[in-house]
């Protein structure tokens, strides 16, 4: 199966700083980007899709000032937390599909971010 | 909205079977998907299924649909230690589209 990276796997960061994590496509062209966010012993929950070279469409309730993303290229999508603060402490997870119509989405293994 | 359930926790014997139980509410789901998260890692798709089959076979594992009644199973045969892990269901109303997930059902070995 297609391979999505995702960096760093983990990170503690200050509160009040940004953190900047990372979702690579490695061998194939994602078109679409899906942001997840899990809190512990919890689902996964959407917080947007992402589409090559247009604005990310942010699900209700994510505050999209706080939660950038960016999809510039047809292999990278970044995710930044602005101003994080502890209560975003989270795992969050990408994943890809290319052309419409693509059965199933490739994940990341994942950022555990830990906001101190 | 979309609401996906599960049972939150399932423990068996190393050789039995596992059953995990799904249900959905939204009519409109087109694909159904089972995933397996291990501690600390993303998520891997084991198998998914179309809504308009009944059963999808894939190896030891086992998809079961009853559209009517919104129900999605997923059953391990000769369960390994190694299955220990939580499984999701999802669902999507369209090939490739957003995930709508359920909460997780942790999976116990014993050996």
């Amino acid at each position: 199966g297609a391979v999505v990276s995702q960096h760093p796997s983990w990170v503690i960061c200050k509160s009040g700083t940004s953190v900047k994590i990372e979702c690579r496509s490695l061998d194939f062209q994602a078109t679409t980007m899906f942001w997840y966010r899990q809190f512990p012993k919890q689902s996964l929950m959407l917080m947007a899709t992402s589409n090559e070279g247009s604005k990310a469409t942010y699900e209700q309730g994510v505050e999209k000032d706080k939660f950038l993303i960016n999809h510039a290229s047809l292999t990278l999508s970044t995710l930044t937390v602005t101003s994080a603060h502890p209560e975003d402490s989270s795992f969050y997870i990408c994943s890809a599909r290319t052309r419409t119509g693509m059965t199933e989405a490739f994940f990341g293994q994942g950022t555990r971010l830990t906001v101190v | 909205g979309e609401d996906v359930e599960q049972s939150l926790f399932l423990s068996v014997r190393e050789g039995d079977s596992s059953v995990i139980n799904c249900t959905y509410t939204d009519s409109s789901s087109t694909y159904l998907y089972w995933y397996k998260q291990e501690p600390g890692a993303g998520l891997q798709l084991l198998t998914y299924i179309f809504s308009n089959m009944d059963m999808k076979q894939d190896q030891r594992l086992t998809v079961l649909l009853n559209k009517k009644d919104k129900h999605l199973s997923l059953r391990i045969a000769d369960t390994q230690t190694g299955d220990s892990a939580i499984y999701f269901c999802a669902e999507s109303q369209a090939a490739g589209n957003k995930l709508t997930f359920g909460g997780g059902t942790r999976v116990l070995v014993k050996p």
